[in-house]
């Protein structure tokens, strides 16, 4: 069975620091998502990362894929009140389990003045 | 907006009901999965459909079920509901498998 592990799960953290959350999974996978929820929302697709090596960025949010380690990290730069949220990892398990993600217990970001 | 349409948004009902709870993918996508959300299992695979037959399925519960309609809509029956079913059912949608995953606003059921 394919675990998700994220840490850490509680962040609070001061605007403009930096920070990283890590993505652990345990088997196999080449394809990982990142997702951002707000509290009572949806949620909302941050980033596919679809090969080793690869790297997106969108603002002060960067993701990262090492599909060797199975490790996914999130870094957060220069952090604003904005980003306080929910931040889920989801591993694409592969054909036998219809592509179904399995995520993370999330990673709760408090963005603190 | 995603695109994904659950309703309703919110459901109250005692324990050892039946609820049906339903989710209108985004227009196109061929793909409908649901998701249990509670505090402590977090986000839990329930079942996939694709284009109206069932795909995979997860930790869900033989007192649950689901469908998918030759409209693509789907649908997930609840029966004999406990305490412990309380919980934010999500719908995602994707155009095929293997793709990004498009969430609807859930479905907050609490049985009381």
């Amino acid at each position: 069975e394919l675990k998700v592990e994220q840490n850490p799960l509680f962040l609070s953290m001061q605007e403009g620091k930096n920070y990283t959350i890590y993505c652990n999974y345990s088997t196999t996978s080449d394809r990982l998502y990142w997702y951002r929820q707000d509290p009572g929302k949806s949620l909302e697709s941050l980033f596919v990362l679809l090969s080793n090596g690869a790297v997106k960025q969108e603002g002060r949010l960067m993701a990262s894929l090492d599909t060797k380690a199975r490790l996914s990290t999130l870094h957060i730069t220069a952090a604003v009140h904005d980003l306080s949220a929910t931040y889920f990892c989801a591993v694409d398990p592969g054909p036998n389990s219809g592509y179904a993600l399995n995520f993370g217990k999330g990673t709760s970001l408090l963005v603190t003045p | 907006d995603s695109g994904v349409t659950q309703t309703p948004k919110h459901l109250i009902t005692a324990t050892g009901q039946r609820v049906t709870l339903r989710c209108s993918p985004r227009s196109g996508d061929l793909s409908v999965y649901w998701y249990q959300q509670s505090l402590d299992q977090g986000l839990q695979f329930l079942i996939q459909y694709y284009n109206g037959e069932e795909r995979a399925k997860g930790n869900i519960l033989e007192r649950f079920s689901a469908q998918q309609f030759p409209d693509l809509h789907s649908e997930l029956n609840l029966s004999s509901l406990e305490l412990g079913d309380s919980a934010l059912y999500f719908c995602a949608s994707s155009v095929g498998t293997s793709l990004t995953l498009h969430f609807g606003n859930g479905t907050r059921l609490t049985v009381t």
